[in-house]
């Protein structure tokens, strides 16, 4: 069936290198995609968003890479810190049905 | 307020015990929604709310559960005859209109024992 997931469970990088979280999708038809970020015992946080019209998009130390040819979506933080430390998921907008996530991937910033 | 809201943080409750979860979403946001997120996983859709117009429920996994939602106002997720597979955290979300951004509350970490 249609799903949304993502490659690795966990990412471990060092304090001011580059984070790559990556994210596959299956449903072709998909429009819009988020990527949130969840800190422990605390609801997902809003990150970035990126339409199907759009192969990139940046935000700040943030950029989100879309390939639909593949169907897959990138998260791309840069000069990385601690308090980015926390579980990212990629979100389909389902319209009617909220938001499909995946499981979400765990980033660890080593200092 | 200034984001979603839920009430209680914290919820343990026996096995059988029906249990009452409120939401209150941001002011002026016409679309409300509910989640559920096991220990280590992802979030599950339960069922959402738009306006006046009837609820999606598609996304609730028995009839045990049940939402209500006020006008545009408060929301209130039951679950009736808990059962210990209901353990996980219910977030609650709102958005200005339907497939606009979602804002997330808190959530109710709930144990049933």
């Amino acid at each position: 069936g249609e799903s949304v997931g993502l490659h690795l469970p966990t990412l471990s990088v060092q304090e001011g290198d580059n984070s790559i979280i990556n994210c596959a999708y299956s449903n072709s038809a998909s429009d819009y995609f988020i990527w949130y970020k969840q800190e422990s015992g605390k609801g997902p946080q809003f990150i970035i968003d990126i339409r199907s019209n759009m192969d990139k998009r940046q935000g700040q130390r943030v950029t989100v890479l879309l390939n639909k040819t593949v169907k897959h979506l990138s998260l791309q933080i840069a000069a990385t810190q601690p308090g980015d430390s926390a579980v990212y998921f990629c979100a389909e907008n389902m319209v009617r049905e909220g938001m499909r996530f995946g499981a979400g991937t765990r980033l660890t910033v080593k200092p | 307020g200034a984001g979603v809201s839920q009430s209680p943080s914290n919820k343990v409750t026996e096995k059988g015990k029906d249990v009452e979860l409120r939401c209150d979403p941001i002011s002026g946001h016409t679309a409300l929604y509910w989640y559920r997120q096991r220990l280590g996983q992802g979030l599950e859709f339960l069922i959402y709310f738009q306006g006046n117009s009837a609820p999606d429920k598609s996304g609730l996994p028995s009839d045990r559960f049940s939402a209500e939602r006020t006008g545009e106002s408060v929301s209130t997720l039951t679950i009736q005859r808990t059962q210990q597979e209901d353990s996980a955290v219910y977030l609650c979300a709102s958005s200005l209109v339907l497939g606009s951004e979602q804002y997330f509350g808190p959530g109710t970490r709930l144990t049933v024992t």
